[in-house]
């Protein structure tokens, strides 16, 4: 499953399937890009991070791309469980400490 | 090692008191933000302090500020509260680039 474009708000995917989430950023002076997972009741989650001298970073099933060209950035989650269920944000860091998030999207994995 | 704790989980007010919001971050971390999460629109910066001193601020009104302890504790406060201002407000600490959030505080405003 795949949110296409610059954002859709949520995404179904099949348990098993790959999924990607994709987010636009705003400020091409944006260092630092970090995306988060958050359920229900609880705070956001790290993720997995990348700097903007790197357009790929690999985690445990998960890996973010950046394009700075566009100002793009993508989580991809390989084989989605039920667990992965949640909102996810991407975030850019600029200069100034403080994080800039996305609008969100929602994940449902489907059974 | 203990995460990010925030209190009280849930508060409930009513327009124009104030309420104040507590944080104690990682240990050993010494930068405390505290962003408002809202459906309409999502995570926003409020602040950030570093060694007791507010090193950025969002767009916010004053109704809205707070501080720093030399333990690295942090409060936030909300005067006047408004109808608005229901939400959830989470704290993070940041240790460089990463930040670990809190579980947040709901606040509802009646």
């Amino acid at each position: 499953g795949e949110s296409v474009g610059l954002h859709l708000p949520t995404l179904s995917v099949q348990e098993g399937d790959n999924s990607i989430i994709n987010c636009a950023y705003s400020n091409s002076a944006s260092d630092y890009f970090i995306w988060y997972k958050q359920e229900s009741g609880k705070g956001p989650q790290f993720i997995i991070d990348i700097r903007s001298n790197m357009d790929k970073r690999q985690g445990q099933r998960v890996t973010v791309l950046l394009n700075k060209t566009v100002k793009h950035l993508s989580l991809q989650i390989a084989a989605t469980q039920p667990g992965d269920s949640a909102v996810y944000f991407c975030a850019e860091n600029t200069n100034d400490y403080k994080l800039s998030f996305g609008a969100g999207t929602t994940v449902t994995v489907r059974a | 090692k203990a995460g990010v704790t925030q209190t009280p989980r849930y508060l409930i007010k009513t327009r124009g008191q104030q309420v104040t919001l507590s944080c104690s971050p990682i240990s050993g971390h010494r930068s405390v933000s505290w962003y408002q999460q809202t459906p309409g629109q999502g995570l926003q910066f409020l602040f950030e302090y570093f060694s007791e001193t507010q090193r950025n601020k969002g767009n916010f009104p004053g109704r809205f500020s707070g501080r720093q302890f030399s333990n690295s504790r942090s409060e936030m406060n909300v005067s006047t509260l408004e109808l608005g201002d229901s939400a959830l407000y989470l704290c993070a600490s940041r240790n460089l680039n990463e930040q670990f959030f809190g579980p947040g505080t709901r606040l509802t405003v009646l």
